[in-house]
């Protein structure tokens, strides 16, 4: 098994740019993916393999490095306000591991 | 119309069984990575279990001997059974679909609540 690390809470202004970021080793293997989820809501991805699913606004984008990949909002805007969770596959492959959470609030 | 919904959750004594049911729709079950995902209240997001097209199963840890993952081709619906329950198993499950085979939850249900109390 691995485990996956995020920063518990960020703040970030209107309108302003926050990076997250997920810590692990299977990362070095893996592509991480990335899920915003808002209170009472089912997650919703909104980066994978670096990439955006149709209908999520450009603001949102990915990278990674080593061990390391990152969520980065361009512009925040209020409704970006949320719980975002990243994800991948384990060290062996065949399971799958959650990072711990990181709450974003927008001022 | 792609969804997944859930059923089966309730309120449950410690050490009872329960089975949760996912019924999918606008794609078949079999031919995708299937998973359990949950989450406890006022907590983050758990990976529990995948069955893989081939059928092929693993869980996490805290679950493994007490739950199994299977699926019904004719009904295209995933299950859970859930055996020797404890408290700690208190959480929204969540059945999602791994659509891109990267490891990606792509499709979620809207989960359903299990609560472990006596």
């Amino acid at each position: 098994s691995s485990e996956l690390t995020q920063d518990p809470a960020v703040s970030v202004a209107l309108g302003q740019t926050v990076r997250i970021s997920c810590q692990g080793d299977s990362l070095r293997r893996y592509y991480a993916s990335w899920y915003q989820q808002k209170p009472g809501q089912a997650p919703v991805v909104v980066i994978y393999d670096k990439k955006r699913p149709s209908g999520i606004p450009d603001r949102f984008s990915g990278s990674s490095s080593g061990n390391t990949a990152s969520l980065t909002i361009t512009g925040a805007q209020a409704e970006d306000e949320a719980d975002y969770y990243c994800n991948s596959r384990d060290t062996s492959g065949n399971l799958y591991v959650f990072g711990g959470g990181t709450k974003v609030t927008v001022l | 119309e792609v969804q997944l919904v859930e059923s089966g959750g309730g309120l449950i004594q410690p050490g009872g069984s329960l089975r949760l049911s996912c019924a999918a729709s606008g794609f078949t079950v079999n031919t995708n990575y299937m998973s359990w995902v949950r989450q406890a209240p006022g907590k983050g997001l758990e990976w529990v279990s995948v069955i893989y097209t081939g059928g092929s199963a693993y869980y996490g840890d805290s679950v493994k001997g007490r739950f199994t993952i299977s699926r019904d081709n004719s009904k295209n619906t995933l299950y859970l059974q859930m055996n020797s329950l404890r408290a700690e198993d208190t959480a929204v499950y969540y059945c999602a679909r791994d659509g891109t085979t990267v490891g990606t939850f792509d499709i979620w249900g809207q989960g359903t609540m299990v609560t472990v109390s006596s």
